[in-house]
């Protein structure tokens, strides 16, 4: 079975603070990806990765930077955490492959206070 | 525009009912094409891929009109667990399997 594993089910951290949020990947997928999904606005991409160390912006990677030194392993990284960046974040992987499913995470609830 | 769009419902029918969703895409390049389905608190899972020649899966019947940029899915002969937030999902990178989302349909069917 496919797993990806997301760090921490739930978060809770101070406006201002420095979050990791780690991805890992058992599947040795090219591909991996960071979303945001929020009520009405659905999931969106914030960055994408389809090799090590490559990266690539999505829709909204403002606030937000990424880090993939090993090919399990994606890390979101919000460098000053806001509070209109508390959200569910879900971490997804694939092959590179045009067809190829996307494993997702079981997110996690990012709470800024 | 969004790249991907679609009703977000929710769509309310009774069990057996048939319906169909639409979602439209803006990149004409896309060249991969998928439902998700999102049960409420969980993550998505891939229900189908959708090909240029339409496909079937049992119940579920996916469509692609290229010249038009859209997507269909047909649900027959609903079932309770139908009730779910389906997702429009396209591929931006061909060369990438750059995965884009809609925001999703709301279905919630009742007995």
């Amino acid at each position: 079975d496919v797993k990806v594993t997301q760090s921490s089910r739930y978060l809770v951290k101070r406006t201002g603070e420095k979050v990791f949020l780690e991805c890992v990947q058992d599947m040795d997928h090219e591909n991996m990806f960071w979303y945001r999904q929020d009520p009405g606005l659905g999931l969106r991409l914030i960055y994408f990765s389809y090799d090590v160390k490559m990266k690539e912006k999505g829709d909204i990677p403002e606030g937000y930077s990424v880090s993939r030194e090993k090919k399990e392993r994606f890390s979101l990284i919000l460098e000053s955490a806001s509070t209109n960046q508390t959200s569910m974040y879900l971490c997804a992987s694939s092959f590179r492959d045009r067809d190829a499913e996307a494993f997702f995470g079981q997110g996690t609830r990012l709470t800024v206070v | 525009r969004k790249e991907v769009e679609q009703d977000p419902g929710p769509f309310n029918v009774p069990e057996g009912a048939t319906v169909a969703f639409n979602c439209t895409y803006s990149n004409s390049a896309s060249q991969s094409f998928f439902w998700y389905r999102q049960d409420c608190r969980k993550e998505p899972k891939l229900l189908m891929s959708v090909y240029s020649s339409g496909n079937e899966d049992g119940r579920f019947t996916a469509q692609l009109n290229r010249a038009s940029q859209y997507i269909s899915l047909l649900i027959r002969d609903s079932k309770l667990s139908d009730s779910a937030t389906y997702l429009c999902v396209v591929n931006v990178s061909g060369g990438y399997n750059k995965l884009i989302f809609g925001a999703g349909t709301r279905l919630a069917v009742h007995p």
